[in-house]
């Protein structure tokens, strides 16, 4: 099974600095046959479900504003947050959707420093 | 516009059985890849099962594998999640997913709202 690992687990930014979180998956999500990777980032927020924010590592998904990026292969992958806005606090979870099972990171909580 | 409308949740004793539907609207489910994920309270996102649109492959977690089942009836557009046996660390919010396509490896791009199961004697 794929054990995903992110860090920090809780991670506070000032308004309109840079947030990045890390994701490290036990084994690799890049499937050389199509040259893609199987990491996806999700945003959930208290109370509502996961929202999909960025897939195949790095693709957005449509409606996500662009201060959002994904990066990495392999085993090694970056959300970033260009600039924070007071809606981005949530947390973020990583998710590899490679194999199964399929499996999440524990989560990082993003406040407002 | 998607939507996912999840019900069938409540309280149960342990031992007992919960069926969870999840009605889809706005695309046809048989066509896509679909998957249930728990979150119990206060933790993260737990994968538990999925179907394959293209072949109607279903897969489980270890944790429920051979007391959940996953179904649909294409005539009714609805998700099914069958639970026997429940157990205490079972209760959770269980979260019904609509996939990008009917790929077995494609990421779920739309969410129910969920629905709450409370296993306890």
């Amino acid at each position: 099974d794929i054990v995903m690992t992110q860090s920090p687990d809780s991670l506070a930014v000032s308004l309109g600095e840079r947030a990045t979180i890390n994701c490290k998956s036990s084994q690799t999500v890049f499937f050389s046959s199509n040259n893609k990777n199987y990491l996806a980032w999700y945003q959930q927020k208290p109370g509502q479900p996961p929202k999909l924010l960025i897939y195949w590592a790095s693709t957005r998904e449509s409606g996500v504003p662009d201060r959002f990026s994904g990066s990495g292969s392999g085993t090694d992958f970056t959300l970033t947050i260009s600039s924070l806005q007071a809606e981005d606090v949530a947390v973020y979870f990583c998710h590899q959707y490679y194999s199964l099972p399929q499996s999440f990171g524990q989560g990082t909580k993003l406040e407002i420093k | 516009e998607v939507h996912l409308l999840e019900s069938g949740g409540g309280l149960v004793q342990p031992g007992g059985s919960l069926r969870l539907s999840c009605e889809a609207s706005g695309f046809t489910l048989s066509t896509y890849t679909m998957r249930w994920v728990r979150q119990a309270p206060g933790k993260g996102l737990e994968w538990i099962s999925g179907i394959c649109g293209k072949d109607d492959t279903t897969s489980y977690a270890d944790s429920v594998k051979g007391r959940f089942t996953v179904s649909r009836d294409n005539s009714k557009n609805t998700l099914y999640l069958q639970m026997n046996s429940l157990r205490v660390e079972d209760t959770a919010l269980y979260y019904c997913g609509r996939a990008q396509g009917a790929s077995c490896y494609s990421v779920v791009d739309h969410w129910g709202q969920g629905k709450l199961v409370t296993v306890s004697s």
